[in-house]
C-alpha cells in the first residue's frame, strides 16, 4: 500500500531537548517535504526536499533541521524545542513534476512544555 | 506565507446541493494551484490541481475554476454528500519554485 509513515504520531516533550520525527514514504518519490498545522494559519511549509541531498527551505524553517541522505526518509529535527513549536505536523511526498499532488502522513502532535 | 486566503472560514450545505468554496491569491507569478481536502484526525488528502493554462478542470464530482484576472480559484462539488464534510485547503506555487503556499482552511459542514 502506498503510504507515507509518520512516527511518533503523538509527542510531549520538555523545552530544549532535541527530538526528531520521521518520516519514510514507499512510493520512490523525488519531493518530500514538512508542514505544520496550527488553528486559523493552514498549513506552513517548514522544509522541502527536491531529491537525495538536496533540501531548501519553506515559509517557517526557523528551529528546524532536516537531513535527505536517502530518497524515502526525510526526518525532521528540533534541535532545542520551544514552546512556540507545539503544532500538528505533516509530512507530504509526491512526484517532483507534480508537487501538489502529495501523499501526506497522518500527522504528528507535538506538545512542548 | 503567500496571500493564499480562502474568502469563508465555514460554509454549511444541504446534502444533495451544489458546494462552491472560494480562495483568492495574490501572487500573479502563481501557475499552479492545488485543492487539498482534510477529514478530521487525518492528513490532507488532494483533490485536483489545475495549471495557469487552463480555466477549468473537471474531476469527479468536482471541478476547479481559475480566473487568473481577479486572482480566484474556486472549487465546486457537485451533489453534495455526508463525507464531503471536511476542511478544505487551496495551494499555489509556481514553476520556478517548489514551494507550496496554503490557505487558512474552509469547513464545509453538509446538513441531512
Amino acid at each position: 500500500e502506498a503510504q507515507v509513515t509518520q512516527n511518533p504520531r503523538y509527542l510531549i516533550t520538555v523545552t530544549g531537548k532535541k527530538l526528531t520525527v520521521t518520516c519514510s514514504q514507499n512510493m520512490n518519490h523525488e519531493y518530500m517535504s514538512w508542514y505544520r498545522q496550527d488553528p486559523g494559519l493552514g498549513l506552513r511549509q517548514i522544509y522541502y526536499s527536491m531529491n537525495v541531498e538536496v533540501t531548501d527551505k519553506g515559509d517557517v524553517p526557523e528551529g528546524y533541521k532536516v537531513s535527505r541522505k536517502e530518497k524515502r526518509n526525510f526526518p525532521l529535527i528540533l534541535e532545542s524545542p520551544s514552546p512556540n513549536q507545539t503544532s500538528l505536523y505533516f509530512c507530504a511526498s509526491s512526484l517532483s513534476i507534480q508537487v501538489g499532488e502529495a501523499f501526506f502522513g497522518q500527522g504528528t502532535r507535538l506538545t512542548v512544555v | 506565507g503567500e496571500n493564499v486566503g480562502l474568502h469563508l472560514p465555514t460554509l454549511s450545505v444541504q446534502e444533495g446541493d451544489n458546494s462552491i468554496i472560494n480562495c483568492a491569491y495574490s501572487n500573479s507569478a502563481s501557475d499552479y494551484f492545488i485543492w487539498y481536502k482534510q477529514e478530521s484526525g487525518k492528513g490532507p488528502q488532494f483533490i485536483i490541481d489545475i495549471r495557469s493554462n487552463m480555466d477549468k478542470r473537471q474531476g469527479q464530482r468536482v471541478t476547479v475554476l481559475l480566473n487568473k484576472t481577479v486572482k480566484h480559484l474556486s472549487l465546486q462539488i457537485a451533489a453534495t454528500q455526508p463525507g464531503d464534510s471536511a476542511v478544505y485547503f487551496c495551494a499555489e506555487s509556481r514553476s520556478n519554485d517548489y514551494k507550496l503556499s496554503f490557505g487558512a482552511g474552509t469547513t464545509v459542514t453538509v446538513r441531512a
